[in-house]
């Protein structure tokens, strides 16, 4: 089974300056998440989405930040303008259903640099 | 507000030898506990997930247990090897549906 896909892996801004990430979740995963890394912290969820509906924004910068993801399947994260605390792995990640005990698979994510 | 620690944050050990990461979580009432391995430059690759009903799960050389009482996981490697070697992080879902994370405890297992 093909894994989660994320591109590009590496992306190199300045600030102010605008960025999109894109993620393709396993094929039947329902649950598609965001997550932001900053390095040394662990995982911090920005967005769930439940088929192409959202779950779960609480913790997504409004301001800056936005996602969608249309008919169900593949998402984008936007960030606009970029600053540079957001210099972080953007990590994508899918589950078969948003079940208590459904596992995360994880795609390698996009290292975002902010300069 | 559902917080995770882990001690210790970096681990060497020499090959072959048996070790323990540890977990804790403030918040009891989790649904379930994962524990994730991550290798630089890559994503988060699951290699337990514990439910509240359970107290501990095996894979391989790993088992993991639960003690939702006392807000406290380990991870179990038995026989240590270099390609052991990666950060382990816990995370627990809890009734937000949430996974929280610890900020993981850094393995180098030496030849």
């Amino acid at each position: 089974e093909a894994g989660v896909a994320q591109s590009p892996r590496y992306k190199i801004i300045e600030k102010r300056q605008s960025v999109a990430f894109w993620c393709n979740p396993i094929s039947g995963h329902a649950t598609l998440y965001w997550y932001q890394q900053i390095l040394g912290q662990g995982p911090k969820l920005l967005i769930q989405f439940q088929n192409n509906g959202v779950v779960d924004d609480s913790q997504l910068p409004k301001d800056r930040f936005s996602a969608e993801r249309l008919k169900g399947v593949d998402s984008t994260l936007k960030i606009q303008p970029a600053k540079l605390e957001d210099s972080a792995v953007y990590l994508c990640a899918s589950s078969f259903g948003q079940g208590y005990n459904s596992p995360l698979h994880f795609g390698n994510g996009t290292r975002l640099t902010v300069t | 507000k559902q917080e995770v620690t882990q001690i210790p944050a970096a681990l060497s050990v020499p090959e072959g030898e048996n070790l323990v990461l540890n977990c804790s979580f403030t918040d009891s009432a989790i649904y379930n506990l994962q524990w994730f391995r991550q290798d630089p430059g890559k994503g988060l690759t699951s290699l337990l997930l514990i439910q509240s009903s359970q107290r501990e799960q095996t894979s391989g050389r790993l088992n993991a247990s639960l003690d939702k009482s006392s807000g406290r996981s380990t991870l179990y490697i038995a026989a240590s090897q270099p390609g052991d070697s990666a950060t382990y992080l816990c995370a627990v879902k809890g009734g937000s549906e949430k996974l929280v994370f610890g900020k993981g405890t850094k393995l180098t297992v030496n030849p």
